[in-house]
C-alpha cells in the first residue's frame, strides 16, 4: 500500500469497555510496531512484531493490553476494561525488515478517548 | 536505560530564518541510530533526518542538517531558510540494536510569516 493506515481515526468509548485498534502496514513490510502517545509527550513503545510473532512486548503497560498479527500483515491492538488513563493517540509503524537500519514509517494514529 | 532530552518545549522563528533544535541523549551503547521526526497537526510522524552513530560526518537532507557530537551525546537539528510548512512538533529519537525507538518529549516549532 501507499503508506501505513490505521482505523478508526478516532474512537470514543466508556470506561470499562473493550476496544480494538487496527493497523495496516506498508505492503511487504515484515516488522510492525505499536506506540502510545499521551498528550504533550513523545510516543512510547508498546510492542514489536516480526512477521506473525511478537518479538518484544515489553512496553505493554499491563495485561489489559494485547496485540495480534495473525497473518503477518494487519495487526490489531486490543484493550480490555478501558480506563481513562488509556486515553492517548495510538501510533503504528512498519519497516521493511525490522533491522535497526530500516526506517520506521508511521501511520496517522488512532485517537482513543475513554470517558 | 536510554533517555532522550529535549530542553526546548516551544520555539518561534520568522520565516526564512535559521533555527536550531537541541537534543541530548544518554546511552551506554556504542552503536545506535538517532533521528529527528516531524509531527504536524495531522499526527503523522515523518522522518526528517537520521544519523548512524558510527558515522562521523553529520547527516544533511536539503534544508535540514544535524550537529552530532557523540562524546557529548548531543544531536541538534538545524533548519535553514525556514518555511511556514515547517511548523510542527519535532521529536528527537534514539534507537539501538533492538529496534525500539525512544522519543524525547518534543519541541513545538512555530514559523511566523
Amino acid at each position: 500500500g501507499a503508506g501505513v493506515s490505521q482505523t478508526p481515526s478516532n474512537k470514543v468509548t466508556e470506561k470499562g469497555k473493550y476496544v480494538e485498534l487496527r493497523c495496516d502496514p506498508i505492503s511487504g513490510h515484515t516488522a510492525l510496531y505499536w506506540y502510545r502517545q499521551s498528550l504533550g509527550q513523545g510516543p512510547e513503545f508498546l510492542i514489536y512484531f516480526q512477521g506473525t510473532g511478537a518479538a518484544d512486548d515489553s512496553g505493554l503497560p499491563n495485561d489489559r493490553f494485547f496485540a495480534v498479527r495473525p497473518e503477518g500483515s494487519v495487526s490489531t491492538l486490543k484493550i480490555q476494561r478501558t480506563e481513562r488513563g488509556d486515553s492517548a493517540v495510538y501510533l503504528c509503524a512498519s519497516s521493511q525488515g525490522g533491522l535497526a537500519q530500516d526506517t520506521q514509517y508511521f501511520g496517522p494514529g488512532t485517537r482513543l478517548t475513554v470517558l | 536505560a536510554q533517555t532522550v532530552t529535549q530542553s526546548q518545549p516551544e520555539m518561534s522563528v520568522q520565516e526564512a530564518e535559521t533555527v536550531t533544535l537541541s537534543c541530548t541523549y544518554d546511552t551506554s551503547e556504542n552503536n545506535y541510530y538517532l533521528f529527528w521526526y516531524k509531527q504536524p497537526p495531522s499526527r503523522q510522524m515523518i522522518l526528517v533526518i537520521r544519523q548512524e552513530a558510527y558515522k562521523q560526518q553529520n547527516a544533511t537532507e536539503n534544508r535540514f542538517s544535524v550537529n552530532f557530537q557523540k562524546a557529548a551525546k548531543s544531536f541538534s537539528l538545524k533548519i535553514s531558510d525556514s518555511q511556514l510548512g515547517d511548523t510542527a512538533m519535532y521529536f528527537c529519537a534514539f534507537m539501538n540494536r533492538d529496534d525500539k525507538i525512544i522519543f524525547g518529549k518534543g519541541t513545538r516549532l512555530h514559523i511566523l510569516p
